[in-house]
């Protein structure tokens, strides 16, 4: 089975650029996560998606950041204009159902470096 | 803020077990303690999760205390590979039930010592 695909891998920007992260989950999978992981920090939950539908965004910093996830498949992350603390990896996961046995499938992360 | 709490840092003779405590004292009845861990340069991956009996499978064993406010993953055999970041999670799993926000703390970082 394959896993969580995310791209890019790595981005470097400069501050105030824009910036967008791509995950494909696995396939069936209807919740979609992103994280936001700073260096030497567990993972921080930005936004959760059942299906299509936002279950979670409490913690996006929706001046800057936004979501969506077309289709209940496929997800993209963007970011607008960029800030120096918004270098981290960013990490999309998923899960079969909302709730069941709550394990989450993780991809390899996209590491964001602004300058 | 986390549920959990747990050391910084620990070390683990290769080829010894390697116990990893996690408290959660103020864990509810209704939740569940997970444990993932995160290798260096990727993902997070999840190891096991119980409720308050005790767990095996073919990665770790996790024993959770009668009291439920703490637990520990048991790594029998340690190799260097399993150098990581391990987190413990509780948070709640209900089909279909209420949603719960899974929080990640800074975890343990496990060094596997040849």
């Amino acid at each position: 089975e394959a896993g969580v695909a995310q791209s890019p891998r790595y981005k470097i920007i400069e501050k105030r650029q824009s910036v967008a992260f791509w995950c494909n989950p696995i396939s069936g999978h209807a919740t979609l996560y992103w994280y936001q992981q700073i260096l030497g920090q567990g993972p921080k939950l930005l936004i959760q998606f059942q299906n299509n539908g936002v279950v979670d965004d409490s913690q996006l910093p929706k001046d800057r950041f936004s979501a969506e996830r077309l289709k209940g498949v496929d997800s993209t992350l963007k970011i607008q204009p960029a800030k120096l603390e918004d270098s981290a990896v960013y990490l999309c996961a998923s899960s079969p159902d909302r709730d069941l046995y709550n394990e989450q499938f993780f991809g390899p992360g996209t590491r964001l470096t602004v300058l | 803020d986390a549920k959990t709490t747990q050391p910084p840092s620990m070390d683990c003779a290769e080829g010894r077990a390697a116990n990893l405590p996690c408290n959660h004292s103020t864990i509810s009845g209704n939740e569940y303690v997970y444990w993932y861990r995160q290798i260096h340069s990727q993902g997070p991956q999840y190891i096991i999760h119980g409720l308050k009996n005790n767990e095996t499978n073919e990665m770790a064993s996790l024993i959770i205390t009668e009291d439920r406010k703490s637990s520990t993953l048991i790594l029998p055999h340690a190799t260097l590979r399993d150098t990581a970041v391990y987190y413990c999670i509780v948070r709640v799993s209900s089909f279909g039930g209420s949603y719960d926000k899974v929080i990640f703390g800074p975890g343990t970082s496990l060094s596997v010592i040849p």
